[in-house]
């Protein structure tokens, strides 16, 4: 069965730190992944995808991906954090079989101001 | 991307009672899921809600527990069935509505509390 990791399950950041967080999948073929974000009190929405081609993705609200194929990796990074970037971030993929998503365990973000 | 609302958004339900909560669509899609997110965990794969048939469920979950419809292409129903408190959670519906059908879109969830 494919499993998604997130290894940081919590992280603090000052604002203006860069941010960088784990995803590591199992899935050894072909896999869409993603990366959601959930704000306090809202639901979740997608930041950014990738399905094929460049490795490099770029998201909303500055925030960018880069695909490892050797590494099963897709971290999620940011330059400059800032407060309004406190959520919790969520990792998935799919294997194209059926659209349904496997989610990692969830990174929740806390920037101090 | 769909506009996706759930109802009701919240309830406090007493153990052994049911809840149905819908999930309505602002345009067609194909495929509509349910996840559930336990507190402080990520989210699980409920099942599958197919239009026109029985939904597939994910290991764990069964048609008896958590009974689901799917009358139309932009609406669904997850029935939690004989409820206890290791069912509180917050229900989500997703959907996917891009051709490639890899974009999943979800609902604001709603959140359970059984006592």
């Amino acid at each position: 069965a494919q499993s998604v990791s997130q290894h940081n399950h919590h992280v603090i950041l000052s604002e203006a730190a860069s941010l960088e967080l784990g995803c590591n999948y199992s899935y050894g073929g072909t896999v869409n992944l993603f990366w959601y974000v959930q704000y306090p009190g809202q639901h979740l929405q997608l930041l950014l995808k990738y399905f094929s081609g460049d490795p490099l993705v770029k998201g909303i609200k500055g925030f960018e991906a880069e695909f490892i194929k050797s590494k099963f990796s897709f971290n999620l990074r940011k330059p400059s954090v800032q407060w309004s970037d406190t959520a919790e971030y969520f990792c998935a993929e799919n294997n194209n079989a059926g659209n349904m998503l496997t989610f990692g365990g969830g990174t929740r973000l806390m920037v101090k101001p | 991307s769909a506009v996706i609302s759930q109802k009701p958004s919240r309830d406090i339900c007493q153990r052994g009672t049911s809840l149905t909560i819908q999930c309505q669509v602002d345009s067609q899609v194909t495929m509509m899921f349910w996840y559930r997110q336990q507190p402080g965990q990520s989210l699980t794969l409920i099942a599958t809600a197919n239009q026109g048939s029985e939904a597939t469920y994910e290991s764990g979950f069964v048609i008896d527990k958590f009974p689901i419809s799917r009358p139309n292409l932009t609406f669904s129903t997850l029935t939690v069935s004989n409820m206890s408190p290791e069912d509180s959670s917050i229900y989500l519906c997703s959907v996917v509505t891009s051709d490639r059908g890899y974009e999943q879109y979800f609902g604001p969830g709603t959140r359970l509390t059984v006592t």
